[in-house]
């Protein structure tokens, strides 16, 4: 049964301070990896999504990285500001006979402080 | 691009009420929809998918129904609502099983059971 883990599950930066959030997942055999942001009381937004075959992407101050085989994603947040501020959530799409759903990790709590 | 939508976005209802959830989509056709639930401190749980009219998997035994009426139309019912049913509801879409494919989220209806 697939699993993920997300450290820390909760981190407070000030503002401008470049910052890395972790992802694992406990079986390697996905499709792709998701990152979702997460705003109180909101549904989720979709950040970056990184193919089982690619090794990063990025979307302006965003960078996610994948290593499938040790089943570890980051996401880097460079030059963090306070509008950074949410839950960030990663997801993987197992292949194979589950490859219909996502499994979520219970996401990092972030907070930029001005 | 797709939309979501999801009414009413909170609803308040006693234990052993009955329940109905509606999420419609918008600018596409024939996608995968699942309805997930996020509860305090679990993180985000499937309930079910969809693939097509009528076609309804579910993910874990409960005393919630979901049906698809509509090729765009997605509802989560409950006769007889429990405690535990409390949390924050969320309708997604996606399409297919492919790599590239992302899983995008309506705004979420929170329901609180009493």
């Amino acid at each position: 049964k697939q699993e993920v883990t997300q450290i820390p599950a909760a981190l407070s930066v000030p503002e401008g301070e470049n910052l890395v959030l972790n992802c694992s997942f406990t079986d390697s055999a996905i499709y792709n990896l998701q990152w979702f942001r997460q705003d109180p009381g909101k549904g989720l937004t979709s950040l970056l999504l990184i193919q089982s075959s690619q090794r990063e992407q990025t979307s302006g101050r965003l960078n996610a990285s994948l290593d499938k085989s040790s089943g570890r994603s980051t996401l880097y947040i460079a030059a963090s500001q306070p509008g950074d501020s949410a839950t960030y959530l990663c997801a993987v799409r197992e292949s194979g006979g589950s490859n219909y759903k996502l499994t979520f990790g219970k996401g990092t709590l972030l907070t930029v402080n001005p | 691009s797709q939309t979501i939508h999801q009414w009413p976005a909170t609803l308040v209802q006693p234990v052993g009420s009955p329940l109905s959830l509606e999420c419609t989509v918008e600018g596409t056709s024939n996608p995968n929809l699942y309805w997930y639930r996020q509860a305090a401190g679990r993180g985000l749980q499937l309930l079910f998918y969809s693939v097509g009219i009528g076609q309804i998997s579910s993910e874990v035994p409960q005393n919630l129904s979901a049906s698809r009426p509509q090729d765009r139309q997605f509802i989560l019912s409950s006769k007889k609502l429990l405690l535990s049913d409390s949390g924050f509801y969320l309708c997604a879409l996606g399409r297919g099983a492919s790599s590239y494919n992302e899983q995008f989220f309506g705004p979420g209806t929170r329901l609180t059971v009493l």
